[in-house]
């Protein structure tokens, strides 16, 4: 039973354009999202999150939507840079559930020069 | 200073053998938590810890699986009589507290069960 779904294995970008990986879940009691960034032998590391209150949470260029509704989330890139190229986690938890990360199964993203 | 660190960063056994995996979490923090991930597969939860009890365990695929915390700080997880599906990566986080809003992650053991 998968409860976070990221649906497209992997996603091919030209630097200076627009990254969107997406995310979709099933569990309507999550309350909280993040998303991960993962290089080749390293731990993930945060990169952005939203509680579910919100709709919408920028950080530089990096934003990240949230559709309630339709039990979906997207991370934008803009621009993408090289260096943004690794796998990209979304991930959920709920409030009052030891705060463990239910994960995707992971979108790599290459960010071609 | 100091992230989360993990050791060995690799191991390679034989099927049947025990290993222990160990991990150092950030000084300080109260939780820590156990994930692996299997090749081609996301994060899988396998245990939580504050302190030094683990309250939820839910994630440990079987009997084999263990983990312990001392001092509140290192924890190590043992898997017995280790089978070829147990080969995988696995991560441990630490946290401030238990909310999951930003766990720090370590560079994983990656476990090849020969």
């Amino acid at each position: 039973d998968q409860q976070v779904k990221q649906n497209s294995p992997s996603l091919s970008v030209q630097e200076g354009r627009i990254s969107i990986l997406n995310c979709d879940y099933t569990n309507s009691m999550f309350d909280y999202f993040l998303w991960y960034k993962k290089y080749p032998a390293e731990g993930p590391t945060f990169l952005i999150s939203i509680s579910s209150i919100k709709d919408k949470n920028e950080d530089g260029r990096f934003t990240v939507f949230l559709n309630k509704s339709a039990k979906h989330l997207s991370l934008h890139i803009v621009p993408s840079q090289p260096g943004d190229s690794a796998v990209y986690f979304c991930a959920a938890i709920y409030s009052g559930n030891t705060g463990k990360l239910i994960f995707g199964q992971g979108t790599t993203l290459q960010v071609k020069p | 200073g100091a992230g989360v660190s993990q050791s060995p960063s690799n191991k390679v056994t034989e099927k049947g053998k025990d290993v222990e995996l160990r991990c150092d979490p950030i000084s300080g923090h109260t939780a820590l938590y156990w994930y692996r991930q299997s090749l081609g597969q996301g994060l899988e939860f396998l245990i939580y810890f504050q302190g030094n009890s683990a309250p939820d365990k839910s994630g440990l695929p079987s009997d084999r699986f263990s983990a312990e915390r001392t001092g509140g700080s290192v924890s190590t997880l043992t898997i017995q009589r280790t089978q070829q599906e147990d080969s995988a990566v696995y991560l441990c986080a630490s946290s401030l507290d238990g909310t999951g809003r930003r766990e720090y992650f370590g560079p994983g053991t990656r476990l090849t069960v020969l």
